[in-house]
């Protein structure tokens, strides 16, 4: 089946110590997503590729940063973790290129917990 | 800024009821909304996708509906079954196609067998 894998499920890393999560997709869509979702809050968008350009949100720390090596891949580095970033990360697809309800729409992956000690 | 609020925050109901949940945005200029169906640790289900221009969508037992113009959403879900217990995540697009999404919160639904 077509879908969106994120890798590993659970991450536990230390404080300040560099980590990178990784999004994999067979669904073959133009558009990839980073969120992050706090305990009990709503997924906030950290950037997104649109192909290869790559679009960031003003809020996000430069403390992340991503990497689309290719049409299927896409990473979440963070560069040095702090307590505040333990959250579950979400990479999303969608195809643009015209408006329908089967383009338009995105596709979650299971996340990845991250645990900082 | 669009921001996305849900109410009730939690709902619990007992087994066979018609629900709704609603949604409100706080800029109506949006591209699309979709709603979401989040199970305990684990990602985003999509559930449904009501373009701008559209009124409701449907699928099986549920319904959502969109008024754009008073920045609101409901989603109906009819007979509702222990499954459907989960969280029930509404989101915004306000830019485009392939813009990022706003999120709401979540009402968290609970279906008491």
């Amino acid at each position: 089946d077509a879908m969106v894998i994120q890798n590993p499920r659970y991450q536990v890393t230390q404080f300040g110590k560099p980590v990178t999560l990784s999004c994999s997709q067979t669904l073959n869509h133009n558009v990839m997503y980073w969120y992050q979702q706090k305990s009990s809050q709503a997924p906030k968008l950290l950037f997104h590729y649109y192909d290869k350009d790559f679009n960031n949100e003003a809020d996000t720390p430069d403390n992340f940063q991503s990497r689309r090596p290719n049409t299927s891949f896409c990473f979440l580095d963070i560069r040095s973790p702090g307590l505040g970033d333990a959250a579950m990360y979400l990479c999303a697809t969608s195809r643009d290129g015209g408006a329908s309800a089967v383009r338009e729409t995105q596709y979650f992956g299971p996340g990845t917990r991250l645990l900082v000690l | 800024k669009q921001e996305v609020t849900q109410i009730p925050a939690a709902l619990s109901v007992p087994e066979g009821e018609n629900l709704v949940l609603n949604c409100s945005f706080t800029d109506s200029a949006i591209y699309n909304l979709q709603w979401f169906r989040q199970d305990p640790g684990k990602g985003l289900t999509s559930l449904l996708l009501i373009q701008s221009s559209q009124r409701e969508q449907t699928s099986g037992r549920l319904n959502a509906s969109l008024d754009k113009s008073s920045g609101r959403s409901t989603l109906y879900i009819a007979a509702s079954q222990p499954g459907d217990s989960a969280t029930y995540l509404c989101a915004v697009n306000s830019g485009g196609g392939a813009d990022g999404l706003t999120f709401g919160k979540g009402t968290h639904l609970i279906i008491q067998p």
